[in-house]
């Protein structure tokens, strides 16, 4: 079965860096789009990034943009999140996502499973 | 892009429906036809329910139902069910992704 795991998450100084890896199993991880989304202790979702299963493409949500780096090795089934200039607001539990396939254009807009998450807490 | 409204709660008694609305714009939920919804108990993942406005993965159960009008999107739960009770969040599709608020179900 379709298998995302997060690791990577922790406690980190203003300033710092972190990188999340997600491992994937259960699936042919090179087919599909993958994103990052984070939630906020208490708080909504918010969508972070995008990256095609090729890793040509790449998105970045304005708030993480030219700090956060997203990339993949599919030869290791393998998602990750470079971290940098992290910041108080930046804590959150961090999800990776996997996107529905199998529509026209590649994408389907959908994310249909996802990994239980892991903690990063950005604190002095 | 600003989250799409969502009320902070809504309840409903066993067997009775409810109805979760998502507002957003026509930048979003009224120019995409991209809009899913996903339940989430507490400490846990979000699981998507509802996809493309209104189609349902495989084993989630025939209450919910999804739809859509202008800019807003609705979820509906119909013969509430005690497991049902949790919180659940829409998205669009909207150039890049905006989630909704949020609203949490509580089955009375």
């Amino acid at each position: 079965q379709v298998q995302l795991v997060e690791s990577g998450g922790g406690l980190v100084q203003p300033g710092g860096s972190l990188r999340l890896s997600c491992a994937a199993s259960g699936f042919t991880f090179s087919d599909y789009y993958m994103n990052w989304i984070r939630q906020a202790p208490g708080k909504g979702l918010e969508w972070v990034s995008y990256i095609s299963s090729s890793g040509s493409t790449i998105y970045y949500a304005d708030s993480v943009k030219g700090r956060f780096t997203i990339s993949r090795d599919n030869a290791k089934n393998s998602l990750y999140l470079q971290m940098n200039s992290l910041r108080a607001e930046d804590t959150a539990v961090y999800y990776c996502a996997r996107e529905r396939s199998g529509c026209s254009g590649g994408s389907c807009y959908t994310f249909d499973y996802w990994g239980q998450g892991t903690l990063v807490t950005v604190s002095s | 892009q600003s989250a799409l409204t969502q009320p902070r709660s809504v309840s409903g008694s066993p067997g009775q429906s409810v109805t979760i609305s998502c507002t957003g714009t026509s930048s979003d939920v009224g120019g995409y036809k991209y809009v899913s919804w996903y339940q989430q108990h507490p400490g846990k993942a979000p699981k998507l329910m509802i996809y493309d406005v209104s189609k349902r993965p495989s084993g989630v159960p025939d209450r919910f139902s999804g739809s859509k009008s202008g800019n807003t999107a609705s979820l509906t739960i119909s013969g509430l069910q005690a497991e049902d009770e949790a919180d659940y969040y829409c998205c669009s599709y909207a150039g890049s992704y905006v989630f909704g608020t949020g609203t949490k179900v509580t089955v009375l």
